[in-house]
């Protein structure tokens, strides 16, 4: 049973503070990672892509792949309150596999 | 807009009553799925299609059909509801051949009592 891992939290920063969520996962051959954001009553939406070693930046955003100790991170500076959801880690084996497997998601409140 | 539609977006529907949730993507994506979303328990798939024709379970398919006759389209149908099935449910899509990068649709939360 493949497994993605995420703290429930909530994660609480302060505005304009680093906010850093983390997810591991079981499947070793994972070779597509994702960060999806998900406000309450919303529908996910994708924020990030990594598939590679280290890291990858998108603005705020930047996601830390480790695949030898099967871990991934988001990491979102200068926080803000409309940050304020649940992200959600996903993880596929390759761009061709059937299935994305989530994580139950971390809860990040940023308060002003 | 390009965009997944999922109607109805909610629903109250008593036991036994078939009912279809219909999806549909204007994006000529290859891959669509769906999923519902329960507290603690997160996203699960319940069945996905790579193509036309082509559909498989994924991890909770009971009580669940789906069709894939045209690419666009991809409805979910609970031949006969049951309170278990109760749920926030997304229909999604990929450009790609698998999951990868998924669009989601706006959500269809369903009550079955």
């Amino acid at each position: 049973q493949k497994e993605v891992e995420q703290n429930s939290g909530p994660l609480s920063v302060p505005e304009g503070a680093i906010a850093s969520l983390n997810c591991t996962y079981s499947d070793r051959v994972s070779q597509s990672f994702f960060w999806y954001r998900q406000y309450s009553g919303k529908s996910p939406e994708l924020i990030m892509s990594i598939y590679s070693n280290g890291d990858k930046e998108d603005g705020r955003f930047t996601a830390q792949l480790n695949k030898a100790s099967q871990y991934v991170s988001l990491l979102i500076r200068d926080s803000q309150p409309s940050d304020s959801a649940t992200y959600l880690c996903a993880v596929n084996r390759d761009s061709g596999y059937s299935t994305l497997t989530f994580g139950k998601g971390t809860m990040l409140l940023v308060s002003p | 807009e390009a965009q997944v539609t999922q109607n109805p977006r909610y629903l109250i529907t008593v036991t036994g009553k078939k009912l279809t949730v219909t999806c549909s993507q204007n994006m000529n994506h290859e891959y669509m799925s769906w999923y519902r979303q329960d507290p603690g328990l997160g996203l699960r798939q319940i069945y996905y299609s790579m193509n036309v024709e082509v559909t498989d379970k994924g991890d909770v398919p009971e009580g669940y059909k789906v069709s894939r006759k045209e690419k666009r389209n991809f409805p979910l149908i609970l031949e006969s509801p049951s309170p278990n099935q109760t749920s926030l449910y997304f229909c999604a899509s990929s450009p790609y051949s698998g999951a990868n990068v998924l669009t989601f649709g706006a959500g269809s939360r369903l009550t079955v009592l």
